[in-house]
């Protein structure tokens, strides 16, 4: 067990370039979220995957962002046209549910630092 | 709905005093409750989780917390702190499919 990782750590980009980004969860976590953190705050939950099914969007999640999970491992986050306002801290976070048990807790990621100039 | 408020934005403390970091929730469900701790340029770790069952948790490096269903709180606690105790500490209630509701933070600021 490895952990989540998260590639590439930091990302400087100018406005209006498509950025993506991945993230490899715990091996057989069947679950898999995205957050993003902006200074001073705590993460924001962005989407959710049960295996290759994305299961819920937050409308913080406007249409110039997009995400994958294609096999149910890894997933991508890709931003379209970026804005400045889309400078945050991007947080993947996996978790294994069982039948009955669907309450535990979720590991993240180290982040993506995703700059906006 | 669920949400957290952390009412302190930073604590300043010095080494080997006690300190409580407050957490209030709101949940419209079940209660599970989570501390995690993050570390500057890091993701967030695990600190402790409350489920069900005993109101008082114990955690990871000495913490623990306690679950307060009246007062709708979850307090973190640590009788003695370390200065590698310093970084920010996150407070947050799982919500329907599991998603967590995080509060906005607190930064413990351990002086020597």
């Amino acid at each position: 067990d490895t952990g989540v990782s998260q590639d590439p750590r930091h990302k400087i980009t100018k406005r209006g370039q498509n950025v993506t980004f991945r993230c490899d969860p715990i091996s057989e976590h069947n679950r898999l979220y995205w957050y993003r953190q902006t200074l001073g705050q705590g993460p924001e939950f962005l989407t959710y995957f049960q295996n290759e099914a994305q299961l819920e969007k937050s409308r913080l999640l406007s249409d110039r962002f997009s995400a994958e999970r294609p096999k149910g491992s890894f997933s991508t986050l890709e931003i379209q046209r970026t804005e400045q306002g889309d400078s945050a801290m991007y947080l993947c976070a996996s978790s294994q549910t069982r039948a009955g048990n669907s309450m535990v807790e979720q590991y993240f990621g180290p982040g993506t630092r995703l700059t906006v100039t | 709905a669920q949400s957290v408020t952390q009412l302190d934005s930073q604590v300043p403390v010095f080494e080997e005093a006690p300190v409580e970091l407050r957490c209030n929730y709101s949940s419209s469900v079940s209660v599970y409750l989570f501390w995690y701790v993050q570390y500057p340029n890091q993701g967030l770790q695990l600190l402790l989780k409350y489920l069900s069952g005993s109101t008082l948790v114990k955690g990871i490096n000495g913490f623990e917390a306690e679950f307060n269903k009246s007062q709708t709180s979850f307090h973190l606690r640590k009788p003695s702190v370390h200065i590698s105790d310093t970084a920010e500490y996150f407070c947050a209630v799982s919500g329907p499919f599991n998603k967590f509701y995080f509060g906005s933070g607190t930064k413990l600021n351990v002086k020597p």
